[in-house]
C-alpha cells in the first residue's frame, strides 16, 4: 500500500506571493491533516479535513486555508506569503476522525525569500 | 492548551544501549502517539497508546493516562534509531487536534 504523497517536496517563493501545497492520503484514508514545523515553534496542527469537511483548526491566520476532495486528496494554501512561513509542512491522513494512528508523508520544505 | 513536555531533550547513546525517553502531559488525554522523525524530516508512526503497554520489536511504551505520562523505551539501540522523538497528545471528538512536544534528540554512536 503506497505511503502519504506530498507534491511539491520543495519550493522556493518571494514574499506576497501565494502557494499551493497537495497531499494524497493512504489508499482508503479519509482524514488529512496539516501541520507547520519549524524550528522556533516545533510542530503545530494547522488543520484536519475529512469528507471534505474541515473538522478543526489551529492557531493560524486566515491566510492559511485548505480543501479536500471527494477522493480525499487535500490541499492547502497560504497567500500573502511572509518570511515567517518558511517551515516543513507535513501532511498525514488516518483511517477515520480523530487524529488516530496519524501516518505522515515526506512534507514540503517552503522557503519564503 | 494542552502542555507536553519531554525528557532528556537530547540523548546520546552508544550502540547496544537502553533508553528512557519520557512524556509528560497537562490534562487527561484519549489520544497520544509516538513518533520518529528521522534525519531526513520523515515522521514515522511509533505507537497510538492512549493507555497501557505496547511492543513492537525492540520499541515498546507505557501511557500512565491516570498520571498523565508515557514512556518510550528501546532496546539495544542501533545507529539508525537516531533523530528526534516526539509526543503527540490530544483529544478525540470534536475538539481534536494533536498538541505536540519539542522533541527528544537521540544520538546513537556506533
Amino acid at each position: 500500500k503506497a505511503g502519504v504523497t506530498q507534491t511539491p517536496r520543495y519550493l522556493i517563493k518571494t514574499r506576497g506571493q501565494q502557494v499551493t501545497l497537495s497531499c494524497s492520503p493512504i489508499s482508503g484514508h479519509r482524514s488529512v491533516s496539516w501541520y507547520q514545523q519549524t524550528p522556533g515553534q516545533g510542530l503545530q496542527f494547522l488543520f484536519e479535513y475529512f469528507s471534505e469537511t474541515q473538522r478543526n483548526k489551529g492557531n493560524f491566520p486566515g491566510r492559511f486555508s485548505g480543501r479536500q476532495f471527494s477522493n480525499s486528496r487535500s490541499e492547502m494554501n497560504v497567500s500573502t506569503l511572509e518570511l515567517g512561513d518558511s517551515a516543513l509542512y507535513l501532511c498525514a491522513s488516518s483511517l477515520g476522525t480523530d487524529l488516530r494512528e496519524q501516518f505522515f508523508g515526506p512534507g514540503t520544505r517552503l522557503t519564503v525569500l | 492548551g494542552i502542555q507536553v513536555e519531554q525528557s532528556p531533550p537530547d540523548l546520546i547513546l552508544q550502540e547496544g544501549a537502553n533508553s528512557t525517553l519520557r512524556c509528560n502531559f497537562s490534562d487527561s488525554v484519549n489520544n497520544l502517539q509516538w513518533f520518529h522523525q528521522n534525519p531526513w524530516g520523515q515522521l514515522i508512526n511509533l505507537f497510538y497508546i492512549p493507555s497501557g503497554t505496547k511492543q513492537n520489536g525492540r520499541l515498546s511504551a507505557t501511557t500512565v493516562a491516570t498520571e498523565r505520562y508515557s514512556l518510550l523505551y528501546i532496546s539495544s539501540s542501533q545507529t539508525t534509531d537516531s533523530g528526534v522523538y516526539f509526543c503527540a497528545v490530544g483529544y478525540t471528538g470534536a475538539n481534536s487536534k494533536l498538541t505536540f512536544g519539542k522533541g527528544i534528540t537521540l544520538s546513537v554512536r556506533p
